[in-house]
Protein backbone atom coordinates (compact mmCIF):
# COMPACT_ATOMS: atom_id res chain seq x y z
CA UNK A 1 0.00 0.00 0.00
CA UNK A 2 2.14 2.86 -1.37
CA UNK A 3 1.66 6.06 0.14
CA UNK A 4 3.25 9.18 1.90
CA UNK A 5 2.77 9.07 5.77
CA UNK A 6 3.37 12.07 8.34
CA UNK A 7 3.46 11.98 11.88
CA UNK A 8 2.37 12.90 14.56
CA UNK A 9 -0.67 14.15 13.50
CA UNK A 10 -1.08 16.71 16.17
CA UNK A 11 1.76 18.33 17.70
CA UNK A 12 2.04 20.85 20.73
CA UNK A 13 4.94 22.83 21.41
CA UNK A 14 6.02 25.41 24.09
CA UNK A 15 7.93 28.33 23.19
CA UNK A 16 11.60 27.79 22.66
CA UNK A 17 11.40 24.00 21.90
CA UNK A 18 12.47 22.69 18.42
CA UNK A 19 10.30 20.09 17.26
CA UNK A 20 10.42 17.50 14.32
CA UNK A 21 7.96 16.52 11.92
CA UNK A 22 8.13 12.98 10.30
CA UNK A 23 7.49 12.43 6.73
CA UNK A 24 8.18 9.02 4.92
CA UNK A 25 7.07 7.96 1.61
CA UNK A 26 7.02 4.67 0.11
CA UNK A 27 6.47 5.92 -3.59
CA UNK A 28 9.80 5.58 -4.79
CA UNK A 29 9.61 9.32 -5.69
CA UNK A 30 12.89 11.12 -5.79
CA UNK A 31 11.83 14.56 -4.57
CA UNK A 32 10.04 15.67 -1.87
CA UNK A 33 8.62 19.10 -0.29
CA UNK A 34 7.33 20.74 3.09
CA UNK A 35 4.71 23.21 2.75
CA UNK A 36 2.83 25.09 5.44
CA UNK A 37 -0.56 26.22 5.08
CA UNK A 38 -2.04 29.17 6.90
CA UNK A 39 -6.19 30.35 7.09
CA UNK A 40 -6.80 31.87 4.01
CA UNK A 41 -2.97 31.33 2.29
CA UNK A 42 -1.96 29.39 -0.28
CA UNK A 43 0.72 26.91 0.34
CA UNK A 44 4.20 28.06 1.16
CA UNK A 45 7.08 26.06 0.05
CA UNK A 46 9.79 25.85 3.05
CA UNK A 47 12.32 23.34 1.70
CA UNK A 48 12.79 20.59 -1.20
CA UNK A 49 14.59 18.04 -1.92
CA UNK A 50 15.33 15.95 -5.40
CA UNK A 51 18.16 13.96 -4.26
CA UNK A 52 19.31 12.61 -1.10
CA UNK A 53 21.99 14.38 0.65
CA UNK A 54 20.43 17.42 -0.97
CA UNK A 55 18.15 20.19 -0.75
CA UNK A 56 17.33 23.72 -1.42
CA UNK A 57 15.75 26.63 0.56
CA UNK A 58 11.96 27.62 -0.22
CA UNK A 59 10.18 30.60 -0.17
CA UNK A 60 10.10 30.52 3.92
CA UNK A 61 13.02 28.53 5.05
CA UNK A 62 13.97 30.72 7.97
CA UNK A 63 13.63 29.24 11.33
CA UNK A 64 13.16 25.55 9.61
CA UNK A 65 15.57 22.92 8.71
CA UNK A 66 15.54 19.52 6.93
CA UNK A 67 17.62 16.38 5.93
CA UNK A 68 17.70 14.09 3.39
CA UNK A 69 19.52 10.78 4.79
CA UNK A 70 17.65 8.44 2.98
CA UNK A 71 15.59 8.88 -0.53
CA UNK A 72 12.04 7.56 1.79
CA UNK A 73 12.51 10.24 4.43
CA UNK A 74 12.61 14.13 4.47
CA UNK A 75 12.15 15.06 8.32
CA UNK A 76 11.62 18.62 9.11
CA UNK A 77 12.62 20.87 12.49
CA UNK A 78 10.24 23.54 13.38
CA UNK A 79 13.32 25.31 15.44
CA UNK A 80 13.07 28.28 18.12
CA UNK A 81 14.05 31.06 15.76
CA UNK A 82 10.35 30.36 13.82
CA UNK A 83 8.51 32.76 15.34
CA UNK A 84 4.55 32.26 14.09
CA UNK A 85 5.35 27.94 13.98
CA UNK A 86 1.31 27.18 14.30
CA UNK A 87 0.34 25.60 11.44
CA UNK A 88 -0.44 23.05 9.10
CA UNK A 89 2.08 21.49 7.71
CA UNK A 90 1.92 19.40 4.53
CA UNK A 91 4.73 16.76 2.81
CA UNK A 92 4.83 16.01 -0.67
CA UNK A 93 6.33 13.87 -3.13
CA UNK A 94 6.75 13.84 -7.01
CA UNK A 95 8.65 11.51 -9.50
CA UNK A 96 11.48 13.76 -11.27
CA UNK A 97 10.12 14.54 -14.61
CA UNK A 98 7.13 14.92 -13.75
CA UNK A 99 5.64 18.16 -11.48
CA UNK A 100 2.86 16.47 -10.14
CA UNK A 101 2.44 16.41 -6.35
CA UNK A 102 0.76 14.25 -3.78
CA UNK A 103 0.37 14.94 -0.29
CA UNK A 104 0.39 13.17 2.73
CA UNK A 105 -1.81 13.75 5.47
CA UNK A 106 -0.26 16.85 7.64
CA UNK A 107 0.65 17.68 10.85
CA UNK A 108 -0.93 20.28 12.61
CA UNK A 109 1.36 22.44 15.30
CA UNK A 110 -0.08 24.55 17.58
CA UNK A 111 2.62 26.06 19.76
CA UNK A 112 1.48 27.08 23.42
CA UNK B 1 5.59 38.43 -8.61
CA UNK B 2 4.35 34.87 -9.81
CA UNK B 3 1.06 34.72 -8.70
CA UNK B 4 -1.56 32.51 -8.95
CA UNK B 5 -5.46 34.01 -8.17
CA UNK B 6 -8.53 32.37 -7.01
CA UNK B 7 -11.98 33.88 -6.07
CA UNK B 8 -12.04 32.28 -2.35
CA UNK B 9 -15.83 32.24 -2.56
CA UNK B 10 -17.79 30.38 -0.84
CA UNK B 11 -19.42 29.71 -4.18
CA UNK B 12 -22.99 28.11 -3.88
CA UNK B 13 -24.87 25.98 -6.20
CA UNK B 14 -27.33 23.80 -5.79
CA UNK B 15 -27.08 19.80 -5.86
CA UNK B 16 -27.13 18.52 -9.21
CA UNK B 17 -26.04 21.72 -11.12
CA UNK B 18 -22.30 22.99 -12.42
CA UNK B 19 -20.08 24.05 -10.57
CA UNK B 20 -17.30 26.67 -12.45
CA UNK B 21 -13.87 27.19 -10.62
CA UNK B 22 -11.87 29.89 -12.43
CA UNK B 23 -8.02 30.66 -11.84
CA UNK B 24 -5.43 32.97 -13.36
CA UNK B 25 -2.19 33.02 -13.20
CA UNK B 26 0.51 35.84 -13.86
CA UNK B 27 3.55 33.71 -15.09
CA UNK B 28 3.41 32.98 -19.17
CA UNK B 29 5.76 31.09 -19.45
CA UNK B 30 3.87 28.15 -16.74
CA UNK B 31 3.79 24.59 -18.25
CA UNK B 32 1.40 22.50 -16.11
CA UNK B 33 -1.28 23.51 -14.06
CA UNK B 34 -3.12 21.39 -11.57
CA UNK B 35 -6.38 21.36 -9.41
CA UNK B 36 -6.51 19.77 -5.93
CA UNK B 37 -9.83 19.05 -3.63
CA UNK B 38 -8.70 19.82 -0.01
CA UNK B 39 -11.65 19.28 2.78
CA UNK B 40 -11.51 20.72 6.11
CA UNK B 41 -8.76 19.56 8.02
CA UNK B 42 -7.35 17.65 5.55
CA UNK B 43 -4.71 17.44 2.81
CA UNK B 44 -4.99 18.49 -0.84
CA UNK B 45 -5.78 15.56 -3.36
CA UNK B 46 -4.93 15.71 -6.69
CA UNK B 47 -8.42 15.92 -8.95
CA UNK B 48 -6.83 16.64 -12.43
CA UNK B 49 -3.64 18.13 -14.39
CA UNK B 50 -3.63 19.77 -17.50
CA UNK B 51 -0.32 20.65 -19.71
CA UNK B 52 -2.43 21.74 -23.31
CA UNK B 53 -4.72 24.74 -24.51
CA UNK B 54 -8.21 23.06 -24.56
CA UNK B 55 -10.10 20.65 -22.16
CA UNK B 56 -9.42 17.47 -20.37
CA UNK B 57 -12.83 15.39 -18.78
CA UNK B 58 -12.24 12.91 -16.48
CA UNK B 59 -15.71 11.73 -15.20
CA UNK B 60 -17.69 14.49 -13.76
CA UNK B 61 -14.90 17.05 -13.93
CA UNK B 62 -13.55 19.04 -17.13
CA UNK B 63 -10.30 21.60 -16.57
CA UNK B 64 -10.27 23.72 -19.02
CA UNK B 65 -7.34 25.82 -20.01
CA UNK B 66 -6.55 29.01 -21.64
CA UNK B 67 -2.66 30.13 -21.91
CA UNK B 68 -3.38 32.85 -24.13
CA UNK B 69 -5.87 34.21 -21.38
CA UNK B 70 -3.76 32.76 -18.71
CA UNK B 71 -6.58 30.89 -16.87
CA UNK B 72 -7.22 27.47 -15.83
CA UNK B 73 -10.92 26.55 -14.64
CA UNK B 74 -13.08 23.53 -13.75
CA UNK B 75 -15.94 22.62 -14.43
CA UNK B 76 -17.87 20.03 -11.83
CA UNK B 77 -20.85 18.57 -13.12
CA UNK B 78 -23.56 17.19 -11.24
CA UNK B 79 -22.61 18.24 -8.11
CA UNK B 80 -22.88 16.95 -4.95
CA UNK B 81 -23.17 17.84 -1.55
CA UNK B 82 -19.87 15.07 -1.32
CA UNK B 83 -17.89 17.81 -3.62
CA UNK B 84 -18.28 20.47 -0.90
CA UNK B 85 -14.27 21.30 0.05
CA UNK B 86 -11.71 23.78 -1.06
CA UNK B 87 -10.55 23.93 -4.31
CA UNK B 88 -6.65 24.49 -5.07
CA UNK B 89 -5.69 25.77 -8.33
CA UNK B 90 -1.73 25.04 -8.99
CA UNK B 91 0.70 25.99 -11.59
CA UNK B 92 4.54 25.26 -12.20
CA UNK B 93 5.91 28.07 -13.53
CA UNK B 94 9.10 25.45 -15.04
CA UNK B 95 11.40 25.99 -12.22
CA UNK B 96 12.41 23.03 -10.52
CA UNK B 97 9.72 21.14 -10.12
CA UNK B 98 8.21 24.44 -7.86
CA UNK B 99 4.76 24.74 -7.62
CA UNK B 100 2.83 28.12 -6.92
CA UNK B 101 -0.71 27.13 -5.33
CA UNK B 102 -3.50 29.33 -5.24
CA UNK B 103 -5.77 30.36 -1.69
CA UNK B 104 -8.59 28.49 -3.06
CA UNK B 105 -12.24 28.34 -3.83
CA UNK B 106 -14.77 27.47 -1.02
CA UNK B 107 -17.38 25.48 -3.09
CA UNK B 108 -20.49 24.48 -1.11
CA UNK B 109 -22.86 22.15 -2.59
CA UNK B 110 -26.56 23.04 -1.05
CA UNK B 111 -28.94 19.76 -1.20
Amino acid sequence: DGGITQSPKYLFRKEGQNVTLSCEQNLNHDAMYWYRQDPGQGLRLIYYSQIVNDFQKGDIAEGYSVSREKKESFPLTVTSAQKNPTAFYLCASSIIGDDTQYFGPGTRLTVL
Amino acid sequence: QKEVEQNSGPLSVPEGAIASLNCTYSDRVSQSFFWYRQYSGKSPELIMSIYSNGDKEDGRFTAQLNKASQYVSLLIRDSQPSDSATYLCAVNNGGYQKVTFGTGTKLQVIP
